[in-house]
């Protein structure tokens, strides 16, 4: 299948600072990005869906200034947690989708933040 | 919310068939059935999806019932590397990727 690389794997970062969490399809182009969280235990919860050169459209409840999207170019996306705080400790997972006639999406490594 | 309803858990033994049932009853005509797998604290791997026909490949099989509001995945041999949580997913649109609760799938020796 395709590759999505996700960056970093896991980041611990203090609270009140931002982390930036790259996804990155290797192989394909990919016209939309899905961004998840997942807490232990839980299933994934969609958080946004970003097309390509387009401003993402945040789930309800998502606050969309302060996990900021961007997906400036077909295979790169990226997601600003802005002021960390302990509560947004979480497993963050990117997916892709080809632009192409596949339909699958395909999903990065995940990254674990961790607030203190 | 998702628009799929699994079973929480199954249990398989080892060597042997897994069959995952799914319901998608509201399903609409041109959207698609994907199956994914999430091993514990990694991202989901893509298994198969299908429209109408069933298809196979070299992961699994999947079933889709002629009036398509359910369907099954099947591993033919499960391993123990096969225990993970199976999420079916049916996005609206074929462009909203939400996740249910899945099956948690455990394969004993």
């Amino acid at each position: 299948g395709a590759v999505v690389s996700q960056h970093p794997s896991w980041v611990i970062c203090k609270s009140g600072t931002s982390v930036k969490i790259e996804c990155r399809s290797l192989d394909f182009q990919a016209t939309t990005m899905f961004w998840y969280r997942q807490f232990p235990k839980q299933s994934l919860m969609l958080m946004a869906t970003s097309n390509e050169g387009s401003k993402a459209t945040y789930e309800q409840g998502v606050e969309k200034d302060k996990f900021l999207i961007n997906h400036a170019s077909l295979t790169l996306s990226t997601l600003t947690v802005t002021s960390a705080h302990p509560e947004d400790s979480s497993f963050y997972i990117c997916s892709a989708r080809d632009r192409g006639i596949r339909t699958e999406a395909f999903f990065g490594q995940g990254t674990r933040l961790t607030v203190v | 919310d998702a628009k799929t309803t699994q079973p929480p858990s199954m249990d398989c033994a080892e060597g042997r068939a897994a069959n995952l049932p799914c319901n998608h009853s509201t399903i609409s005509g041109n959207e698609y059935v994907y199956w994914y797998r999430q091993i514990h604290s990694q991202g989901p791997q893509y298994i198969i999806h299908g429209l109408k026909n069933n298809e196979t490949n070299e992961m699994a099989s999947l079933i889709i019932t002629e009036d398509r509001k359910s369907s099954t995945l099947i591993l033919p041999h499960a391993t123990l590397r096969d225990t993970a949580v199976y999420y079916c997913i049916v996005p609206y649109n074929n462009n909203d990727m939400r996740f249910g609760a899945g099956t948690r799938l455990t394969v004993k020796p």
